[in-house]
């Protein structure tokens, strides 16, 4: 079974405009929530993080919200640049005392100039 | 430095093969990890080493063994591996172990078992 889900394998947006990457998860019990990317033969960069106990954490052009009744959190990067293309993924944790990170199968931005 | 190191970038090997994977970080984080990912798939974890002593193993298979000489450096030995085990090994380490802590990715190694 799935925990973390990232339903949209693909996604393509203008240069400029913004992109959304969603991720959905069904253990209520994750605390802690990251995003990584990823470029080809590279490993995954640490992103952005946000806490159960937050509904948004913004860094630069990066946010993420966190709608925790839903079990959902969303990737918001505004302006989208063409060296934003990447595969995206989401990760979640149980918090402190656990070392597992959970992720997603990822989204694959791709951001056209 | 930000950055965590591993070597080799590519390996061949074959099935009678011994061979050692390394990984290494000068961020002073108490916390590594080993990650296998196979294509179009995500991380999944393998070890968790916490302050040079192994405290996870997530029923990796012998023919892996993990070792942790020094809190810099992370080893993987490889005996007797067989080709469904080609894939990207990543390490990663982070400040403490424990989920509040972002774990940071080396390049990772990509294995072909022959």
């Amino acid at each position: 079974d799935q925990q973390v889900k990232q339903n949209s394998p693909s996604l393509s947006v203008q240069e400029g405009r913004i992109s959304i990457l969603n991720c959905d998860y069904t253990n209520s019990m994750f605390d802690y929530f990251l995003w990584y990317k990823k470029y080809p033969a590279e490993g995954p960069t640490f992103l952005i993080s946000i806490s159960s106990i937050k509904d948004k954490n913004e860094d630069g052009r990066f946010t993420v919200f966190l709608n925790k009744s839903a079990k959902h959190l969303s990737l918001h990067i505004v302006p989208s640049q063409p060296g934003d293309s990447a595969v995206y993924f989401c990760a979640a944790s149980l918090g402190a005392g656990s070392y597992q990170l959970t992720f997603g199968k990822g989204t694959k931005l791709s951001v056209i100039p | 430095d930000t950055e965590v190191t591993q070597t080799p970038k590519h390996l061949v090997m074959g099935m009678t093969n011994k061979k050692s994977l390394k990984c290494e970080q000068h961020m002073g984080h108490r916390a590594m990890y080993w990650y296998k990912q196979k294509a179009k798939k995500p991380p999944e974890l393998m070890f968790v080493y916490s302050y040079e002593k192994l405290s996870i193993n997530e029923s990796v298979p012998s023919r892996f063994s993990p070792e942790c000489p020094n809190s810099s450096l992370l080893n993987l030995h490889l005996h007797a591996l067989q080709p469904e085990d080609s894939a990207l090994y990543l390490c990663a380490s982070s400040l403490l172990a424990g989920g509040y802590n972002e774990q940071f990715f080396g390049p990772g190694t990509r294995l072909t078992v022959l």
